[in-house]
């Protein structure tokens, strides 16, 4: 079946970088965009930005630009969201979601990660 | 950026009633880019509608979307136990895509 499979909880100092990978399976992976969120707790869900597996292009929102890199492995359908420059407010679930709709990332989000809990604390 | 307000914050309803979440976008948006998620604790959201209206695969057919221009609606005919849960709206169509802050449905 379709899904996607994230890395487990990490826990960072603030100013330090966390990395998150995202397997999928069950699709040709090269077909549809992934994006990113994150909830913080006791917040909504915050876009963070998307990534094309196919040709590796991003679009990045502007809050973390500067911050986050998104990046593509093909040859183990895995997508990776590296956050630098940690803060206490970067703690949250973080989840990829893949879109429903090929070739286009302005699409509903059809299948979801298991979420990654990432903790920012001294 | 679009901002997308949600009404209201919670929704305190017993199991069978009716439950209708709102959505109000802060401009007019297409609503072929328009949807709305369920999430439980613990879990990942689960996508519900797409393109304002139509159900994703598998969601039961007590969910229903409607609504275009700013205003987007969620109803759930006849709540279900596993249907108290947090409810998110959400715009894919203008960059930066944006959520809505989100209705809790609770159990009276």
């Amino acid at each position: 079946q379709v899904q996607l499979v994230q890395s487990g909880a990490e826990v960072k100092k603030p100013g330090a970088s966390v990395k998150v990978s995202c397997k999928a399976s069950g699709y040709t992976f090269t077909t549809y965009y992934i994006h990113w969120v994150r909830r913080a707790p006791g917040q909504g869900l915050e876009w963070m930005g998307v990534i094309n597996p196919s040709g590796g292009d991003t679009s990045y929102a502007q809050r973390f630009q500067g911050r986050v890199t998104m990046t593509r492995d093909t040859s183990t359908s895995t997508v990776y969201m590296e956050l630098s420059s940690l803060r206490c407010e970067d703690t949250a679930v973080y989840y990829c979601a893949k879109v429903g709709r090929s070739s286009s990332w302005y699409s509903a989000f059809d299948i979801w990660g298991q979420g990654t809990m990432v903790t920012v604390s001294p | 950026e679009i901002v997308l307000t949600q009404s209201p914050g919670t929704l305190s309803l017993s199991p069978g009633e009716r439950a209708t979440l709102s959505c109000r976008a802060s401009q007019s948006l297409s609503s072929s880019y328009f949807g709305w998620y369920q999430q439980t604790p613990g879990q990942a959201p689960r996508l519900l509608i797409y393109g304002a209206s139509s159900r994703a695969t598998g969601i039961p057919d007590r969910f229903s979307g409607s609504g275009s221009g700013t205003d987007f609606t969620l109803t759930i005919s006849r709540l279900e136990p596993e249907d108290f849960a947090v409810y998110f709206c959400h715009q894919y169509g203008s960059s930066p895509l944006t959520f809505g802050g989100g209705t809790k449905v609770e159990i009276k």
